[in-house]
């Protein structure tokens, strides 16, 4: 069974870092591209990042291009998101995404997620 | 980037009725489409992807149409676990992007 856990989500004060991970289990994570989704309270989906199996590439959205960094440790079947320079408008439960083949972003399964505040 | 808007949104429909979900893209996404359920306080699950193809596990009463720019969703006989929101994706022209979202409720 296909299992993605994801945690370290607070409260963080305008300009800090968060690292978020995600812990995978069921399936052969080093196969698959992995995706940061976040959804700001009451609002929609928003796709940001996304990361190839190897980890060799990663992608972006601008609206955290040079402030979040998306990595993957395969041996720890584990994907990071590194989150700097936080602004108020990053508030959201945070979700990794499995990719439904190895590049589709196509999401088969989701975390729970992960709720990040983002406040003074 | 292409913008992807649903409608409408918010449907009433009385369990065991027919509901009908709308997606419009901006440009042609061809078939690269996908559906998705959130329930409160749970992540999306995946539905339908390639416009018509039912994920694993789905229910056949949930089924999915369209190409180019327009696609629905259609659920043909609303149980009460289907009350819900629905988002659709685009996967064809980068970014990935989601629809603003339908709420399916009880009438």
């Amino acid at each position: 069974e296909v299992q993605l856990l994801e945690s370290g989500g607070d409260l963080v004060q305008p300009g800090g870092s968060l690292r978020l991970s995600c812990a995978a289990s069921g399936f052969t994570f080093s196969s698959y591209a992995m995706s940061w989704v976040r959804q700001a309270p009451g609002k929609g989906l928003e796709w940001f990042s996304a990361i190839i199996g190897s980890g060799a590439s990663t992608y972006y959205a601008d609206s955290v291009k040079g402030r979040f960094t998306i990595s993957r440790d395969n041996s720890k079947n584990t994907l990071y998101l590194q989150m700097n320079s936080l602004r108020a408008e990053d508030t959201a439960v945070y979700y990794c995404a499995k990719d439904l083949s190895n590049w589709d972003l196509l999401f088969d399964y989701w975390g729970q997620g992960t709720l990040v505040t983002v406040s003074s | 980037e292409v913008v992807m808007t649903q409608s409408p949104a918010t449907l009433s429909v009385s369990p065991g009725e027919r509901g009908t979900l709308s997606c419009r893209a901006s440009q042609t996404v061809n078939s690269k489409l996908a559906w998705y359920q959130q329930k409160p306080g749970q992540a999306p699950r995946l539905l339908i992807y390639a416009a018509s193809t039912r994920a694993t596990g789905i229910p056949a009463r949930f089924s999915g149409s369209g190409s180019g720019t327009e696609f629905t969703l259609t659920i043909s006989s609303l149980q009460s676990e289907d009350f819900a929101l629905y988002y659709c994706q685009q996967y064809n022209v980068w970014p990935p992007g989601f629809g603003g979202g339908t709420k399916v409720e009880i009438k």
